[in-house]
């Protein structure tokens, strides 16, 4: 079974610092999602990577994909109160999306 | 788009009785959907996966007498706890996804509070 670990658990930032989240694995990666998730709600996907050395950007947030496939990691530039929430890293393997021990960050005004 | 719609939102139901839960893909037809279970701060756990028309394939530990999942339809997968306990109450959440993209899409979840 494969394992992801995320890392840090929790984190707490002042507005406007950057962050970054990791995600690593036990094994390779066949593809790799993030998710956000809000108290009360379902999560939200963010972006997925395929490729070894895969960046992706999505406004302030900088997604990328280990080399070898078996990390990756999330970075926040200037952070805003909106970027609170519990951030999941996802793999789909035979047919089963598996998560992430997940990341709780806390921006704080 | 790729909306999926849980409902209910949240339930209160009695030690002994049984709680369904519903779970549509509204825009996309659902090959494959995941039902999953969230204890507070903590991340999504799989209980189960379900194709349409096949059983549903159950995580270790899960007990599949008490957790009843039917997957009928492309767009329709429910989730049926029975005889809850209180210890059954949680954050569950499904997500679906249609065979095609890689990425699966999620209900806004359930809370069950079992008194």
């Amino acid at each position: 079974t494969q394992l992801l670990e995320q890392s840090p658990q929790f984190l707490s930032i002042q507005e406007g610092e950057n962050l970054t989240v990791y995600c690593n694995s036990s094994s390779v990666f066949s593809s790799l999602q993030w998710y956000r998730q809000e108290p009360g709600e379902g999560p939200v996907l963010l972006v997925t990577v395929v490729t070894g050395g895969e960046v992706k950007k999505l406004k302030r947030l900088t997604f990328q994909f280990g080399d070898a496939r078996k990390d990756s990691s999330l970075h926040i530039t200037a952070a805003q109160p909106g970027d609170t929430g519990l951030y999941l890293c996802a793999e789909s393997m035979a047919q089963k999306l598996t998560f992430g021990t997940g990341t709780r960050l806390t921006i704080i005004p | 788009g790729a909306v999926v719609s849980q409902h209910p939102s949240w339930v209160i139901c009695k030690s002994g009785t049984s709680v369904k839960i519903e779970c549509r893909s509204l825009d996309f037809q659902a090959t494959t959907m995941f039902w999953y279970r969230q204890f507070p701060k903590q991340s999504l756990m799989l209980m189960a996966t379900s194709n349409e028309g096949s059983k549903a394939t159950y995580e270790q530990g899960v007990e599949k007498d008490k957790f009843l999942i039917n997957h009928a339809s492309l767009t329709l997968s429910t989730l049926t706890v029975t005889s809850a306990h209180p210890e059954d109450s949680s954050f569950y959440i499904c997500s679906a996804r249609d065979g095609v993209r890689v990425e699966a899409f999620f209900g806004q979840g359930t809370r069950l509070t079992v008194v």
